[in-house]
């Protein structure tokens, strides 16, 4: 079963920051927090991960929680070309049985 | 770097055929992981290797489904014999070293009449 929950859909005006929501109240101290999205007819890509602190890198940047039970995305100056469906993903430490859960995520239209 | 490459991008078949879908994965890549994705079940993972070596096939839905992985720059997913409800949308994602940031291709849509 996933371990997160994000809302179904979202919409966010061009040019305004979408900041999209991650519930994970059941994480564990060594599980990171992992961002891909997908474009429509595309294959997922990677976003942006994080463990404890807050993450930025050229396309995003990731807020978590202190107690770590939620995060959220955020695209600063979203475009028509962040229209996607964006998934949060908690990742466990590497294992012999390592496997991403994927969720439904949340579909992101970007409005002009 | 090409990216992870896949082929064919499309495949239409007729039940009962065999399926072969191809990957590239990039080069120096570590791991390789074979995804289905249906409206229904979503993004399902199905095998992934490391260095070549099966790790985990416990989302192969059934023997219909095998895959190989001969050396480090190719991989097959086979589907024999082929059904409709295989019809899907087939991702090849490989990574570095940890099995975390995971690139993926194009994906191969195939169609099962």
């Amino acid at each position: 079963d996933a371990k997160t929950t994000q809302p179904t859909s979202m919409d966010c005006a061009e040019g305004r920051a979408a900041n999209l929501p991650c519930n994970h109240s059941t994480i564990s101290g060594n599980e990171y927090v992992y961002w891909y999205r997908q474009i429509h007819s595309q294959g997922p890509q990677y976003i942006i991960h994080g463990l404890k602190n807050n993450e930025t890198n050229e396309m995003a940047s990731l807020i978590i929680t202190e107690d770590r039970k939620s995060s959220t995305l955020i695209l600063p100056h979203a475009t028509l070309r962040d229209t996607a469906v964006y998934y949060c993903i908690v990742r466990p430490p590497m294992d012999s049985n390592y496997q991403l859960i994927w969720g439904a995520g949340t579909k992101l239209i970007i409005k002009p | 770097d090409a990216g992870v490459i896949q082929s064919p991008r499309h495949e239409v078949t007729e039940m009962g055929q065999e399926v072969t879908l191809r990957c590239k994965p990039i080069s120096g890549h570590d791991y390789l992981f074979w995804y289905r994705q249906t409206m229904m079940r979503g993004l399902e993972l199905l095998i992934y290797f490391n260095n070549n070596v099966p790790i985990d096939d416990s989302g192969m839905p059934e023997d219909r489904f095998s895959a190989k992985m001969p050396n480090a720059s190719f991989s097959t997913l086979k589907i024999q014999p082929s059904e409709p409800r295989d019809s899907a949308v087939y991702f090849c994602a490989s990574s570095l070293v940890a099995p975390d940031t995971q690139y993926f291709g194009p994906g191969t849509r195939l169609t099962v009449l």
